[in-house]
């Protein structure tokens, strides 16, 4: 299976700044790639699709960029309800499809 | 807009059978050619997804866990269910249920709220 894996796994950052996460695949998956957010105790939430699309509702702060094995999503401008945890899932091996294992995303 | 509820029992005994049902509404579940699926998230981890099932009856199944799940469909009551058998302490975790739009840029659009399951004697 495909593995992703992420980095950093957590950071601290403050309201305002600008982070990046990101997402490395184990053999290429062109831009077939999605990245969710997820708060404490509820369900993840699409931000991005196919690497770089921004899904409809979500505040144009939220980027992503790459395609092949490399991939970044970039928060700018940090808001207070942006801290949470951040995944990326690749759907190259649908259905197997396979997430990263995370990156938590705490106030500074 | 589409709603997913998954319910079921919350505590099992290691090496019995975990079930949970998911009822969607809002939309039928043999609408579109969508993937209804199962994933689950262990404590502090990233989630694994567990099945898909078509309205059509057509199912995958993770590899690593093929041999312990059956997941079914019953369009007349729009829900799709999980079963896993000879559960054990590893199998803790939040199960969701969601749905997959499939495809070229195909993502997770709908989730349940989740379902914490334990399992312990």
């Amino acid at each position: 299976d495909i593995q992703m894996t992420q980095s950093p796994s957590s950071l601290s950052a403050s309201v305002g700044d600008t982070v990046t996460i990101t997402c490395r695949a184990s053999q290429t998956i062109n831009d077939y790639l999605n990245w969710y957010q997820q708060k404490p105790g509820k369900a993840p939430k699409v931000l991005i699709y196919g690497a770089s699309r921004l899904q409809s509702g979500v505040p144009s702060r939220f980027s992503g960029s790459g395609s092949g094995t490399d991939f970044t999503l970039t928060i700018s401008s940090l808001q207070p309800e942006d801290f949470a945890t951040y995944f990326c899932q690749q759907t190259y091996s649908t259905p197997e499809i396979t997430f990263g294992q995370g990156t938590r995303l705490d106030i500074k | 807009q589409v709603h997913l509820q998954e319910s079921g029992p919350r505590l099992v005994k290691p090496s019995q059978t975990l079930s949970l049902t998911c009822t969607v509404s809002g939309d039928s579940i043999s609408s579109g050619d969508y993937y209804w699926t199962w994933i689950r998230q262990p404590p502090g981890k990233g989630p694994e997804w567990i099945a898909y099932i078509q309205h059509s009856g057509t199912t995958y199944y993770n590899p690593s866990l093929m041999s312990r799940i059956t997941i079914s469909v019953d369009t007349s009551k729009n829900q799709f269910s999980l079963k896993l058998n000879s559960v054990t302490a590893a199998d803790t975790a939040v199960y969701f249920c969601a749905r997959d739009l499939g495809g070229y840029l195909g993502y997770l659009d709908s989730w349940g709220q989740g379902s914490v399951v334990t399992v312990s004697s």
